[in-house]
């Protein structure tokens, strides 16, 4: 069973703090994704990483960042923590060419 | 204009009744397109991909329509367990496997 856990259930902040969330998959898939879901708004990409060291944009990635230093793992980071980050962080991963996404089972984000 | 549309609900349905609800995708080149479910406060799981001549699991129908740009899922006999939010997603070309998600439809099975 493909595995991809992710690094906090809950998480509340402060506005301005420096925000660390951690993605690992255990499937050696390439393809890794950071997405947040809002009511309404449904999933949005935040940002995309098809291999080590390889990121692409999504359609939402203002105010983040993220590392893939290992395959297996994908860090999203929020450099300083706004209040309209408050969000549902779900991360996924994929082999090319297939077409099914795995997802994490989300970390609930808030910012005070 | 959204890429993927979906009607959010929610769709109350009495158990054992059939519901139905579509999806409307707005890029005509798309080639794969898939049900995801997603319980409440859960992560969205693939449910089933949708095929150009129609496919059944179980009590399950996915349906698609390629010249009006539509896909639909039809519940057979709804089982409370049935409640949740079913996600439309369209993988578009040359997507590098991102893919589209629309925002779902809420469906809530009534005793």
């Amino acid at each position: 069973d493909v595995k991809v856990t992710q690094s906090s259930r809950y998480l509340v902040k402060r506005t301005g703090e420096k925000v660390f969330l951690e993605c690992v998959q255990d499937m050696d898939h390439e393809n890794m994704f950071w997405y947040r879901q809002d009511p309404g708004l449904g999933l949005r990409l935040i940002y995309f990483s098809y291999d080590v060291k390889m990121k692409e944009k999504g359609d939402i990635p203002e105010g983040y960042s993220v590392s893939r230093e290992k395959k297996e793992r994908f860090s999203l980071i929020l450099e300083s923590a706004s209040t309209n980050q408050t969000s549902m962080y779900l991360c996924a991963s994929s082999i090319p060419d297939r077409n099914t996404q795995y997802f994490g089972p989300g970390t609930r984000l808030t910012v005070l | 204009r959204k890429e993927v549309e979906q009607d959010p609900g929610p769709f109350n349905v009495p158990e054992g009744a059939t519901v139905a609800f579509n999806c409307t995708y707005s890029n005509s080149a798309s080639q794969s397109f898939f049900w995801y479910r997603q319980d409440c406060r859960k992560e969205p799981k693939l449910l089933m991909s949708v095929y150009s001549s129609g496919n059944e699991d179980g009590r399950f129908t996915a349906q698609l329509n390629r010249a009006s740009q539509y896909i639909s899922l039809l519940i057979r006999d709804s089982k409370l367990s049935d409640s949740a939010t079913y996600l439309c997603v369209v993988n578009p070309p040359d997507s590098w496997g991102k893919l589209q998600f629309g925002a779902g439809t809420q469906v809530v099975v009534t005793p």
